[in-house]
C-alpha cells in the first residue's frame, strides 16, 4: 500500500524541547512538504524539498529545521526558538508532473 | 503576497441540493488549482484539480476555472450529510511545485 506515513499523531512537548516529527513516503515521490495549520486557518508552508539533499525555506521556516537524506524521507524538527509551535503538522509529497500533493495524516504537537 | 481567498462559511445546504464553494486568487500567472476536502481533525484529501478554463466532471463533483476572472469554484451536486467538511482551494503558481491554500469553506449539509 503506498502512502505517506507520519509519527506520532500525537506529542506533548515541554517549553524549551526540541522535537522531531517523522514523515516517509512509499510513492516514490520527488517532492515533500512539511505545512502547519492552526485552528480555523489554511494550511502556511514551513519547508520544502524537490530533490534529496536539497530544501528551500517556506514561508514560516523559523524555528524550524528540515533534512533530506534519503527520498523516502523528510524528518521535521521543531526547536525551542519556534514561540508558538502548538499546531497540527501536515507532510505531503508529489511529483513533478502534475504538482497534485497527497498528505499524511497528520501530526498534532501540544505544548505544555 | 500571493493570495488565495475563500468565504469561511458555514454554508449550509439541505441534503440533495448543490453545494456551490468558490475560491479567487490574486496571482495571474497560476497554472494548476486543486480543491481538497478536510474532515474534521484529519488531514486534506484531493478530490478535483484542473488545469485549463472551462468545467471539469468528476462523480457529483464539478471544479470550474475562469483564469480573466480569477476564480475556481467546487459544485457537489446531490449533497449528502457526508460531504459536511471544510474545502481548502489550492493554487500552484511558480515554476516549481509549491501549492498556496486558502482558509477554507466550512460545508454543513443537513438532512
Amino acid at each position: 500500500d503506498g502512502g505517506i506515513t507520519q509519527s506520532p499523531k500525537y506529542l506533548f512537548r515541554k517549553e524549551g524541547q526540541n522535537v522531531t516529527l517523522s514523515c516517509e513516503q512509499n510513492l516514490n515521490h520527488d517532492a515533500m512538504y512539511w505545512y502547519r495549520q492552526d485552528p480555523g486557518q489554511g494550511l502556511r508552508l514551513i519547508y520544502y524539498s524537490q530533490i534529496v539533499n536539497d530544501f528551500q525555506k517556506g514561508d514560516i521556516a523559523e524555528g524550524y529545521s528540515v533534512s533530506r537524506e534519503k527520498k523516502e524521507s523528510f524528518p521535521l524538527t521543531v526547536t525551542s526558538a519556534q514561540k508558538n509551535p502548538t499546531a497540527f503538522y501536515l507532510c505531503a509529497s508529489s511529483t513533478q508532473n502534475t504538482g497534485e500533493l497527497f498528505f499524511g495524516e497528520g501530526s498534532r504537537l501540544t505544548v505544555l | 503576497q500571493k493570495e488565495v481567498e475563500q468565504n469561511s462559511g458555514p454554508l449550509s445546504v439541505p441534503e440533495g441540493a448543490i453545494a456551490s464553494l468558490n475560491c479567487t486568487y490574486s496571482d495571474r500567472g497560476s497554472q494548476s488549482f486543486f480543491w481538497y476536502r478536510q474532515y474534521s481533525g484529519k488531514s486534506p484529501e484531493l478530490i478535483m484539480s484542473i488545469y485549463s478554463n472551462g468545467d471539469k466532471e468528476d462523480g457529483r463533483f464539478t471544479a470550474q476555472l475562469n483564469k480573466a476572472s480569477q476564480y475556481v469554484s467546487l459544485l457537489i451536486r446531490d449533497s449528502q450529510p457526508s460531504d459536511s467538511a471544510t474545502y481548502l482551494c489550492a493554487v500552484r503558481s511558480g515554476g516549481y511545485n509549491k501549492l498556496i491554500f486558502g482558509a477554507g469553506t466550512r460545508l454543513a449539509v443537513h438532512p
